[in-house]
């Protein structure tokens, strides 16, 4: 079974321009998670899908944004580029978070490595 | 809130040496589930192993083994006779057992080196 991809792996862009990221997990996994990471604050959450639906939300102002489709891949969008958005960004994907009880490993992507000049 | 320790930061050993990665959690919630990651230089998370809050039970696979005890919030990790392709950045995590809530909160890793 093929794992999570993640496209493009390296990109670099300028300040103030915005960029999208791409995932897509693995097959029958509904659910696609997104983290950045960067040495200083290290892995942070920023969102996760599923069934197309944001369902939770991290800590990161509106610049970044994301959507899921319906065969469950997943994009996320950073508008206005700045600087110290510089980062690894990581997309996982899991079966599914259920509530009640139920909980799955996450699996990772390689990462896209932006950097922002 | 919730929160995880990872007190180490790097940890250098010679290939053989068996070496314990420490890893304490915070959190309100009754159940939980704690995970151990991987991360190799070539960047990707690799998962490692998994745990239910309500299940202490230790368990040992090939060199790596895990002690949850959760009187003192802890899950370490420890491996035995150490690689040089166990080189990496090791991540614990926590995840709230509640659907509404699903993240994983991750330490801030340790680097790993082991030398030949």
């Amino acid at each position: 079974k093929a794992g999570v991809t993640q496209t493009p792996r390296y990109l670099i862009k300028t300040r103030g321009q915005q960029v999208t990221l791409s995932c897509s997990p693995i097959s029958g996994h509904r659910s696609v998670s997104w983290y950045q990471q960067t040495p200083g604050q290290g892995l942070q959450f920023l969102f996760e899908y599923f069934s197309e639906t944001q369902r939770n939300k991290g800590n990161f102002p509106g610049r970044f944004s994301g959507r899921q489709f319906s065969n469950s891949r997943s994009e996320m969008n950073v508008s206005t580029l700045e600087l110290g958005d510089s980062a690894l960004y990581l997309c996982a994907s899991s079966l599914a978070w259920l509530a009640g009880g139920y909980s799955y490993e996450q699996y990772f992507g390689p990462g896209t490595r932006l950097t922002v000049t | 809130a919730q929160k995880v320790t990872q007190a180490q930061t790097e940890i250098s050993v010679v290939e053989k040496e068996d070496v314990t990665l420490d890893c304490v959690y915070e959190t309100r919630d009754t159940t939980y589930y704690l995970f151990w990651y991987k991360q190799p230089p070539s960047g990707e998370l690799v998962f490692l192993i998994r745990r239910n809050s309500f299940d202490e039970q230790n368990e040992i696979s090939g060199r790596y083994s895990w002690n949850f005890q959760k009187s003192t919030s802890s899950f370490n990790f420890t491996i035995t006779a150490s690689q040089v392709v166990d080189s990496a950045v090791y991540f614990c995590a926590l995840h709230p057992n509640t659907g509404a809530n699903s993240k994983l909160t991750f330490g801030k890793g340790i680097t790993l080196s082991v030398r030949p």
